[in-house]
Formats: C-alpha cells, sequence, structure tokens
C-alpha cells in the first residue's frame, strides 16, 4: 500500500536551536515529495518538493528538507528555529502512477517556545 | 494568498438545510480537490476533477456532491448533512499531467458546522 508516515504527533524546540520533522514514505517507483504547512484557521501552504536531483531541498521559510532514496525519508529541517515556525506540518507524496491525487502524512505539530 | 478563494469562510448549517460551498482557482490549474479536515484526523481526500472530469471519489457519502462547471470553479453542493460532517472543507488546485508541477495550493477553507 502507499502511503506516508509522520512518526511524530508534537515536536517541541526552543527558539534558535535546530528543528527537525520526519517523514518517511512508502510508493512505488519514484515520488513527488511535498511539505506543507498550515497555520491556524487557515489552509494549508506549499513549503517546498523534491522531484528530482539535488537530495537537499530549500524552500519557503529558511526551510529545506533531504531526500534519502535509501531510508525513504524526507525529514524537513531548519537550522535556526523561531516561534512564529511554530505550526501544523504535513509530508505528502504523490505516486508516480498518479496522475493527480497526493498523499498526505497525518501531520506533526511544531511547538517553538521562546 | 496563495490564488484559491473559498466561500463563504464559515456556515453554520441545520441537518435538513441545503447549501453550498464555492471554490475558484486564478492560476491556470486543470485539477481541483474537495478536502475535510476534522479535528485529531488525517485530511481525508474526498473528489478530485482533472480537466472538469471526477476521477476520484473516496466513498464520499451521497449527501455531499460536487460540481465542477469548468477549470476554475468547484462546488461541493451539501444537504441532509449529519453533526459528523461539521469540519473544515479545504478546496485546493493543481497543474497536473505532462509538464505539470503537482504541487497543490490551498484556499483558506470553510468551517462548517451542522446543528
Amino acid at each position: 500500500a502507499q502511503s506516508v508516515a509522520q512518526p511524530e504527533d508534537q515536536v517541541n524546540v526552543a527558539e534558535g536551536n535546530p528543528l527537525t520533522v520526519k517523514c518517511t514514505y512508502s510508493v512505488s517507483g519514484n515520488p513527488y515529495l511535498f511539505w506543507y504547512v498550515q497555520y491556524p484557521n487557515r489552509g494549508l501552504q506549499f513549503l517546498l518538493k523534491y522531484i528530482t536531483g539535488d537530495n537537499l531541498v530549500k524552500g519557503s521559510y529558511g526551510f529545506e528538507a533531504e531526500f534519502n532514496k535509501s531510508q525513504t525519508s524526507f525529514h524537513l529541517k531548519k537550522p535556526s528555529a523561531l516561534v512564529s515556525d511554530s505550526a501544523l506540518y504535513f509530508c505528502a507524496v504523490r505516486p508516480y502512477s498518479s496522475a493527480s491525487k497526493i498523499i498526505f502524512g497525518s501531520g506533526t505539530r511544531l511547538s517553538i517556545r521562546p | 494568498e496563495t490564488g484559491v478563494t473559498q466561500t463563504p469562510r464559515h456556515l453554520v448549517m441545520g441537518m435538513t438545510n441545503k447549501k453550498s460551498l464555492k471554490c475558484e482557482q486564478h492560476l491556470g490549474h486543470n485539477a481541483m480537490y474537495w478536502y475535510k479536515q476534522s479535528a485529531k484526523k488525517p485530511l481525508e481526500l474526498m473528489f478530485v476533477y482533472s480537466l472538469e472530469e471526477r476521477v476520484e471519489n473516496n466513498s464520499v457519502p451521497s449527501r455531499f456532491s460536487p460540481e465542477c462547471p469548468n477549470s476554475s470553479h468547484l462546488f461541493l453542493h451539501l444537504h441532509t448533512l449529519q453533526p459528523e460532517d461539521s469540519a473544515l472543507y479545504l478546496c485546493a488546485s493543481s497543474l497536473s499531467g505532462q509538464g505539470g508541477s503537482y504541487e497543490q495550493y490551498f484556499g483558506p477553507g470553510t468551517r462548517l458546522t451542522v446543528t
């Protein structure tokens, strides 16, 4: 079955420290991978994507993600967290066979303390 | 501002009412989606339209009826809903197919409360 997993419901980090939000996937073929962020009472905002090429992808708001094919992971990272980064983060994958559908993870709530 | 608008932003309706949610995208995309987001539950894909044709219907009850009159507009018609249908309904669009970028752009959502 094709799926994406975010093993942590909540991640707590002190402001200024590096952060990592984990994501693993299980799809056949070469996946397209995405990260989204959701602030309270808002829709999801696209952060970054990996399709091919360099395994380290840079996105909005200073976030980056590393594609690791052998570990089937696509962890989201930021070198120095801000309180304003506190939000709900979703990892998503588009199976190669899908024309338009993408599969979302269950979300990880990131909390940055001052 | 993502280029996807949804109206209304908030809706309270009784179980016997009929209402419609509207979504409009200004991005030139060719695929549109309806999602349901409930507290403590994963994002649920409800319907997918590609080139105005419904390509996916994830076992959604018939009290939800989608309509896609053109590639820029998507509606979700609601009738005789249940309290458990209360949720945030999100619309999204993407550019799919050959040469597409595939990432989805979301509207702000409609917060629906069924009383």
